[in-house]
């Protein structure tokens, strides 16, 4: 199946500070996700970006689908954005049989310090 | 936007008891949901496909009597958990979407379960 790795595994930072998370996918994909799951554990969607750029206020995403990553940005972090960062992924298979199976990559676990 | 209910958020039971957790899409129709388990600090892991009116498809490793499912309209899946174990102890968590291709997967709020 397919494979996605996230890096890095864990980040901590200042609050202000800016951050970069990767995510890399081994095959062609219909669709992909960045999710932040807070403490209570919910899963907030954060983008839906098989492709190209897109921004919501202090966060935005790209992603290169010809070369199998995304990249997640947060700017001028706060503590609140404190959690675990999911990407996950829809392979891009023929007949269709995988439509909105998501696979998820194992987080990136982002602490903030005021 | 699209909202995914599910229900209830937490149990608490004993051993041998059966669970039934509900995964609702409020505002849209879906004719396939998905269902995800989370073991602490790990990633989620898709258990099962449930298709409206037909068998549900598992994963591979998931036992299909252990963990029932029904999806017996466009805005309703059920997951059972039969004869709950304290190994089945995990948080559950369903995704739909509308049906049209290239939408995103939204998930409900997830049902932390534990078996004592």
């Amino acid at each position: 199946g397919i494979q996605v790795e996230q890096s890095p595994p864990d980040l901590i930072l200042q609050e202000g500070a800016n951050s970069t998370l990767r995510c890399n996918f081994s095959d062609s994909v219909n669709n992909l996700q960045w999710f932040h799951q807070n403490p209570w554990g919910q899963l907030i969607n954060l983008f839906y970006i098989p492709s190209g750029t897109k921004q919501n206020g202090r966060l935005s995403a790209t992603t290169v689908a010809t070369e199998r990553y995304s990249l997640l940005y947060i700017s001028s972090s706060q503590t609140t954005d404190s959690g675990v960062y999911f990407c996950a992924v829809e392979l891009e298979e023929k007949g269709g049989t995988s439509y909105g199976k998501l696979t998820f990559g194992q987080g990136t676990i982002l602490t903030v310090h005021p | 936007g699209a909202v995914v209910s599910q229900h209830p958020s937490r149990v608490i039971c004993k051993s041998g008891t059966s669970v039934k957790i509900e995964c609702r899409s409020l505002d849209f129709q879906a004719t396939t949901m998905f269902w995800y388990r989370q073991f602490p600090k790990q990633s989620l892991m898709l258990m099962a496909t449930s298709n409206e009116g037909s068998k549900a498809t598992y994963e591979q490793g998931v036992e299909k009597d252990k963990f029932l499912i029904n999806h017996a309209s466009l805005t309703l899946s059920t997951l059972t958990v039969t004869s709950a174990h304290p190994e089945d102890s995990s948080f559950y968590i369903c995704s739909a979407s509308p049906t049209a291709r290239g939408r995103p997967q939204h998930f409900g709020d997830g049902t932390r379960l534990s078996i004592l």
